[in-house]
């Protein structure tokens, strides 16, 4: 069973500029979370997708976006990015049913800010 | 507030050492705890998910346990290939299914 993938793996973006990363998930999952990760704060919570609805969200503001298309593939958007922005983000997909549901992480996009 | 912690924030072995790894929670209600393995620049690596108190899982040289309140990672006689940061996360009962993560256990295995 292929695991999740996310793509682009690297980017370099300047201030001010949007982007978009895309993640796939396990074959069969139906939820979609995505983390922000730097050596600062650790693994923070940006939101969930659960059957193309946002079903929870994290304390990021607005410019944080993302969507769930119905095969379960999830973007995610960063409007006018901040240096601050400069991360890991790592995607998770699980079965969504809550009930001994295991995330299952990709290998992440490292976003740089310039 | 669901709440993780993780000690020590860093851990040098040297090779066949075993040492233990602790993580210390505070939810309402556990539904379940999770180790991660994740390795520099890449994405968390699922270990183990424990239920209950009193739950071991094993896997090579990783053993996880758990009681009311913690859960501890056991690792014996480690090799270099165990250097990582090691991840605990709980999932809570009620509300969102979504975990709460600890910031981790960095380990460095000397040969």
């Amino acid at each position: 069973k292929a695991g999740v993938t996310q793509t682009p793996r690297y980017l370099i973006k300047t201030r001010g500029q949007q982007v978009t990363l895309s993640c796939s998930p396990i074959s069969g999952h139906r939820s979609v979370s995505w983390y922000q990760q730097t050596p600062g704060q650790g693994l923070q919570f940006l939101f969930e997708y659960f059957s193309e609805t946002q079903r929870n969200k994290g304390n990021f503001p607005g410019r944080f976006s993302g969507r769930q298309f119905s095969n379960s593939r999830s973007e995610m958007n960063v409007s006018t990015l901040e240096l601050g922005d400069s991360a890991l983000y790592l995607c998770a997909s699980s079965g969504g049913t809550g009930v001994r549901d295991t995330q299952y992480f990709g290998p992440g996009t490292r976003l740089t800010v310039l | 507030e669901d709440q993780v912690t993780q000690s020590p924030e860093a851990l040098r072995l040297q090779e066949g050492e075993s040492s233990s790894l602790n993580c210390s929670y505070t939810v309402s209600g556990l539904r379940g705890l999770f180790w991660y393995r994740q390795d520099p620049g890449k994405g968390p690596e699922f270990l183990f998910t424990l239920y209950s108190a009193g739950e071991e899982k094993e896997k090579e040289r990783l053993k996880a346990t758990l009681t009311k309140k913690e859960s501890f990672l056991h690792i014996t006689a480690p090799k270099p290939e165990d250097s990582a940061t090691y991840l605990c996360a709980v999932q809570a009962t009620g509300g969102s299914y979504i975990p709460t993560f600890g910031r981790g256990t960095s380990l460095i295995v000397h040969p």
